[in-house]
């Protein structure tokens, strides 16, 4: 199986950082690299799939980056509504694995 | 409008059964792959099945093989997930997940939209 690392496992920020979000895949997977946003409570939503195409609705200071073995997912000017938790995921083979999970928390 | 709405969630002592369902509406599951993601308590998430849209063909997470079994009927336009033999590390919320795009689990696949999940807690 694919193991997908992020990091960091946590993450404190303030209204208006930029954050980065790394992740990295135990063998290369091309750009087959999705990005997912978690907030308490509720199920996961698709943020930015192929490693930087972001999804219809998604702000657009939202964005990704990466091929091969490493990814980043960047937020620019945070926003309230962006602390939440953040999944990466591996679509270039079965099984299907996620990240561990990188929790963004208002500082 | 994409909806998924999971039942069938509850308590059960190890060893025992338990029946997933997942209700779609706004498409047709004949049409789109779909997928069993779980979450135990504060964890991570992690894939647990998936059946595809056409041929209705099943792919299981090794944890799971031999134990659970995802189906579908297509007139109801509802997914399952039929969990025998259950273990106290099977509790988690399972969440029901489409493929954005693909008929069966093609590499560079995405799931969208998700269900709001049903909670399953495996204890004596």
């Amino acid at each position: 199986d694919i193991q997908m690392t992020q990091s960091p496992s946590s993450l404190s920020a303030s209204v208006g950082d930029r954050v980065t979000i790394t992740c990295r895949a135990s063998q290369s997977i091309s750009n087959f690299l999705n990005w997912y946003q978690q907030k308490p409570g509720k199920g996961p939503t698709l943020l930015i799939s192929a490693a930087s195409n972001l999804q219809s609705g998604a702000p657009s200071r939202f964005s990704g980056s990466g091929s091969g073995t490493d990814f980043t997912l960047t937020i620019s000017n945070l926003q309230p509504e962006d602390f939440a938790t953040y999944y990466c995921q591996q679509s270039y083979n079965s099984p299907r694995t996620f990240g561990q999970g990188t929790r963004l928390d208002i500082k | 409008e994409v909806q998924l709405l999971e039942s069938g969630g509850g308590l059960v002592q190890p060893g025992g059964s338990l029946r997933l369902s997942c209700a779609a509406s706004g498409f047709s599951i004949s049409n789109f792959a779909m997928n069993w993601v779980r979450q135990a308590p504060g964890k991570g998430l992690e894939w647990v099945s998936s059946i595809s849209g056409g041929a209705g063909s099943t792919d299981y997470a090794d944890s799971v093989e031999g134990r659970f079994t995802i189906s579908r009927d297509v007139s109801r336009n509802t997914v399952y997930l039929q969990m025998n033999s259950l273990r106290v590390e099977d509790s988690a919320i399972y969440y029901c997940a489409k493929d954005q795009f693909y008929s069966s689990p093609s590499r560079g696949n995405c799931f969208d939209p998700w269900g709001q999940g049903t909670l399953v807690t495996v204890s004596s």
